[in-house]
């Protein structure tokens, strides 16, 4: 079963703009993953975040944590064409297992 | 190896056939998790070992799937009598530990066909 829900499912940008992408979860957590996936591929890890923390920075990835929202955002600030990708939130609880979101399809414009 | 690996890349079965996928995890990486992706959605947990110990296989589908990790490092993902809702693509991920202070390290994955 899916914990994360990401919004938006779908998202257009142009080259230059910045790509928010939001995250809803369900049960108490770890941790939480951020992911992309291009076409065909397998996932890529981005960045994570624990349950004690609020924010966190990698190059142009931004994201954040409201545990007591049960939610998180990734910022990609200056997108590029080559961004474009799915990307997904995935909940880690005490299981180790990952949970995955349905994912959002990030679309740069050159 | 550099990264995770799996074979065969893609797999075309007839129904009813049997099937086995194979994971060459980092080495040393303790962690291995089986993952099922239908097209358009997100990863479903299918299984996962701790080295050789296969601690939780509560997302295997059906008695038709088994994985095994016999020396604690290559696991393979077996499917039985295929059927056609067994297609999608079937991803593997090895983590350095147990505890998810680390990101997980997934391969390109099998997409499994079932005709």
């Amino acid at each position: 079963s899916q914990q994360g829900e990401e919004d938006p499912q779908a998202l257009s940008i142009q080259e230059g703009e910045n790509a928010t992408m939001n995250c809803s979860y369900k049960t108490s957590i770890n941790n939480l993953q951020w992911y992309r996936q291009n076409s065909g591929r397998g996932l890529v890890h981005l960045i994570l975040i624990r349950s004690n923390e609020r924010e966190k920075h990698s190059g142009r990835l931004r994201v954040t944590l409201d545990t007591s929202k049960k939610s998180s955002s990734l910022l990609i600030t200056a997108s590029r064409a080559a961004d474009t990708a799915s990307y997904f939130c995935a909940t880690e609880t005490s299981g180790s297992r990952l949970t995955f979101g349905e994912g959002t399809q990030l679309t740069v414009n050159p | 190896g550099a990264g995770v690996s799996q074979s065969p890349r893609y797999k075309v079965a007839k129904r009813g056939q049997d099937v086995a996928l194979r994971c060459d995890p980092i080495s040393g990486h303790v962690s291995l998790f089986w993952y099922q992706q239908a097209l358009g959605q997100g990863p479903e947990f299918l299984t996962y070992f701790q080295n050789e110990a296969q601690l939780d296989k509560s997302g295997l589908p059906s008695d038709r799937f088994f994985a095994e990790r016999p020396e604690g490092s290559v696991s393979t993902l077996k499917i039985q009598r295929t059927q056609q809702e067994d297609s999608a693509v079937y991803l593997c991920a090895s983590s350095l530990a147990r505890v998810g202070w680390y990101g997980y390290t997934f391969g390109s994955g099998t997409r499994l066909t079932v005709v």
